[in-house]
């Protein structure tokens, strides 16, 4: 079954605890991009990469980092998690020409930074 | 870069009435307009898009509506039913390499029934 996977879908952590939400997708899709979701504020994009090796900031990357070494595999790492950072967070992957083409969501993450 | 508006915020419609939503974008060099709907607790899925080459599409009771002159598009739904409550964003993308999707903030519409 094609699909984005994202764990783990929930999460209560501390601030300054270093964590890692990891993202895989299994359709061979070359971008895959991180967003959050706050109430009023719709779906900001974090980062995005458009293949292996090539990342790049989306609107808010403050805070968090990212890594592609494998076309499957986009983690999102929160270096020193803080209060703000309490959000719902969404991994998506598409086909090449990102914003031509229709983004597959994973299950969301719900974190909260106490 | 691109700006995505969604107005109303909310909506409230009768079941069977119809619902209009509309966005306005800021780049007039967007050219991809899709709509996401996001049921709670699930994950956003699109339902319908549209390329700047046509001007309305339409798929069973959803349609969506572009017009490039004035930067707005947005989604009809007909005949509306209490699984169409749900929160729908537009968004926004120029038809290139590393191109962004820019995402509206939402709109929740709940169909009474």
């Amino acid at each position: 079954e094609a699909q984005v996977t994202q764990n783990p879908r929930y999460l209560i952590t501390v601030t300054g605890k270093k964590l890692t939400v990891t993202c895989s997708q299994n359709m061979n899709h070359e971008y895959m991009s991180w967003y959050r979701q706050d109430p009023g504020l719709g779906l900001r994009q974090i980062y995005y990469s458009m293949n292996v090796e090539v990342t790049d900031k989306g609107d808010v990357p403050e805070g968090y980092k990212v890594s592609r070494k494998e076309k499957r595999n986009f983690p999102l790492i929160l270096e020193s998690p803080s209060p703000n950072q309490t959000s719902l967070y969404f991994c998506a992957s598409s086909l090449w020409l990102a914003g031509w083409n229709e983004q597959f969501f994973g299950p969301g993450t719900r974190l909260t930074v106490l | 870069g691109e700006n995505v508006e969604q107005h109303p915020s909310t909506l409230s419609v009768q079941e069977g009435d119809s619902a209009v939503i509309k966005c306005t974008y800021s780049d007039s060099a967007s050219n991809y307009f899709p709509w996401y709907k996001q049921e709670l607790g699930k994950r956003p899925q699109l339902i319908i898009d549209i390329r700047s080459n046509v001007g309305e599409k339409k798929d069973q009771r959803i349609a969506v509506t572009l017009n490039k002159t004035a930067k707005h598009f947005s989604l009809h739904i007909t005949e509306t039913q209490p699984e169409d409550s749900a929160v729908y964003f537009c968004a926004a993308s120029r038809s290139r390499a590393n191109s962004k999707l820019t995402f509206g903030k939402g709109i929740t519409l709940s169909v009474r029934p």
